[in-house]
C-alpha cells in the first residue's frame, strides 16, 4: 500500500469560506479515499473516487482526481465550525492485502 | 446501526500487565485492521486480517498480537505492555472488495505507566 501526502499540514479559514486541501501520491491507483477525523475520534469515510473518475460531489464536498499528476483535492464549500477536523487521503492501489495507509493529514480550523 | 465497537475507550495500565482491547463489527466485513495514532507520526498499521484465521503484520507489529477466530471480532493483545505503547488505537473494518471505505471504531486511548 502507499501513503498519500496531504498539503497543507494546517489550514485556518473563516466560517463560510471554502477550504481546499490537496493530496499527492506516488504510484498508480484504483481509487482514492478521503476521511475526516474529529479530535481524538475515529476516522469517518467521506468519499471515494475511482481512477476513471475526475470529479465527485457529496453535499458540500467536491473531490477531484488528476491521475496524470498523481494528485487529488478536497474542496469543502461554505465551511462551518463543525468542519473543524483533520482530513486524510488514502490512495488505494489494489492487490495488496494490507489495505489503506494514512498520512499525517490536513488539520482544518474553521474560525467563527 | 452499522458500527465498529471498541472497548475500552480509555485504559491506564502498568508495564508488563497483559491486556486485550476488543473490536467487534456488525457489518459482516471480511477485512479488519488495527492502527495506532501518535502525534507527528500519523496512523500506522499494526496488524490486519483478510478473513477468519487469516492475519498478517502491518508496519508496527512488535509487541502486539491479534486473533481472528470469528468474523466479527478482532482483538488486539498486548502481552507485556511498555510505555512506548502508550497511544490512541483504532480498529477498522471493510468489505474486501475494492470500492468500499473503512468503518472505524471510536478509539481506545491507552496509557502504560
Amino acid at each position: 500500500s502507499q501513503q498519500g501526502e496531504e498539503d497543507p499540514q494546517a489550514l485556518s479559514i473563516q466560517e463560510g469560506e471554502n477550504a481546499t486541501m490537496n493530496c499527492s501520491y506516488k504510484t498508480s491507483i484504483n481509487n482514492l479515499q478521503w476521511y475526516r477525523q474529529n479530535s481524538g475520534r475515529g476516522l469517518v469515510h467521506l468519499i471515494l473516487i475511482r481512477s476513471n473518475e475526475r470529479e465527485k460531489h457529496s453535499g458540500r464536498l467536491r473531490v477531484t482526481l488528476d491521475t496524470s499528476k498523481k494528485s487529488s483535492s478536497l474542496l469543502i464549500t461554505a465551511s462551518r465550525a463543525a468542519d473543524t477536523a483533520s482530513y486524510f487521503c488514502a490512495p488505494y492501489s489494489g492487490g495488496g492485502a494490507d489495505g489503506l495507509t494514512f498520512g499525517k493529514g490536513t488539520h482544518l480550523i474553521i474560525q467563527p | 446501526e452499522a458500527q465498529v465497537t471498541q472497548n475500552p475507550r480509555y485504559l491506564i495500565t502498568v508495564t508488563g500487565k497483559k491486556l486485550t482491547v476488543t473490536c467487534s463489527q456488525n457489518m459482516n466485513h471480511e477485512y479488519m485492521s488495527w492502527y495506532r495514532q501518535d502525534p507527528g507520526l500519523g496512523l500506522r498499521q499494526i496488524y490486519y486480517s483478510m478473513n477468519v484465521e487469516v492475519t498478517d503484520k502491518g508496519d508496527v507489529p512488535e509487541g502486539y498480537k491479534v486473533s481472528r477466530k470469528e468474523k466479527r471480532n478482532f482483538p488486539l493483545i498486548l502481552e507485556s505492555p511498555s510505555p512506548n505503547q502508550t497511544s490512541l488505537y483504532f480498529c477498522a473494518s471493510s468489505f474486501w472488495s475494492e470500492g468500499y471505505g473503512y468503518t472505524f471504531g471510536s478509539g481506545t486511548r491507552l496509557t502504560v505507566v
